[in-house]
């Protein structure tokens, strides 16, 4: 059974850093895309960004992009996002997601900037 | 980039009523569509897949038709359960784009 599991969320300053992870299983990671979309508090689902299997392939959101790292350790069969100079508009649930002919969701995590 | 366009942005109904939320998209994307159902505090739930597809373990009131870019998601028969925050995907590309979702609430 496909699973995804993320983590290191919470409430930090605006401008502080955060470094959410994903945790894979029930697949060959390391064959997949991987993807992190958000969603603000009472507003709908943003694509934010996409990495290729091998990494050679990365794009950002323009809401993100020069702030935010997309990375992922295919030994370990994880995704991460770094998070840099956010801001309270970064304030939202992450959710990593994989797509094949569907696409699989994680649980989300909360992300909250605030000081 | 893709735009994809849904309505309406509520719809208030009935249980046993048919439901019908349209998505369209800005230019074709063939058949990659889905459709989620949300409540509040989950993740999107997967209905439906690659425009058809019923994704399993969701009943077969659920439905999903269109190609190119029209498309529609039709609840037969709303069920209580189905009281719910509804939104399409475009996928098969790097970027993902969804519809600003459909509340469907209770009539």
């Amino acid at each position: 059974e496909v699973e995804l599991v993320e983590s290191g969320g919470g409430l930090v300053q605006p401008g502080g850093s955060l470094r959410l992870s994903c945790e894979a299983s029930g697949f060959t990671f390391s064959s997949y895309s991987m993807y992190w979309v958000r969603q603000a508090p009472g507003k709908g689902l943003e694509w934010v960004s996409y990495i290729s299997s091998g990494s050679s392939s990365i794009y950002y959101a323009d809401s993100v992009k020069g702030r935010f790292t997309i990375s992922r350790d295919n030994a370990k069969n994880s995704l991460f996002l770094q998070m840099n100079s956010l801001r309270a508009e970064d304030t939202a649930v992450y959710y990593c997601a994989r797509e094949t002919t569907t696409v699989d969701w994680g649980q989300g995590t909360l992300v909250t900037v605030s000081s | 980039d893709i735009q994809m366009t849904q309505s309406p942005s509520t719809l208030s109904a009935s249980v046993g009523d048919r439901v019908t939320i349209t998505c369209r998209a800005s230019q074709t994307i063939s058949s990659w569509l889905a459709w989620y159902q949300q409540k509040p505090g989950k993740a999107p739930k997967l209905l439906i897949y690659k425009a058809s597809s019923l994704e399993s373990g969701v009943p077969s009131r659920f439905s999903g038709s269109g190609s190119g870019t029209e498309f529609t998601l039709t609840i037969s028969s709303l069920q209580p359960d189905d009281f719910a925050t509804y939104y399409c995907q475009h996928y098969n590309s790097y970027l993902w784009t969804f519809g600003h979702g459909t509340k469907v609430e209770i009539k």
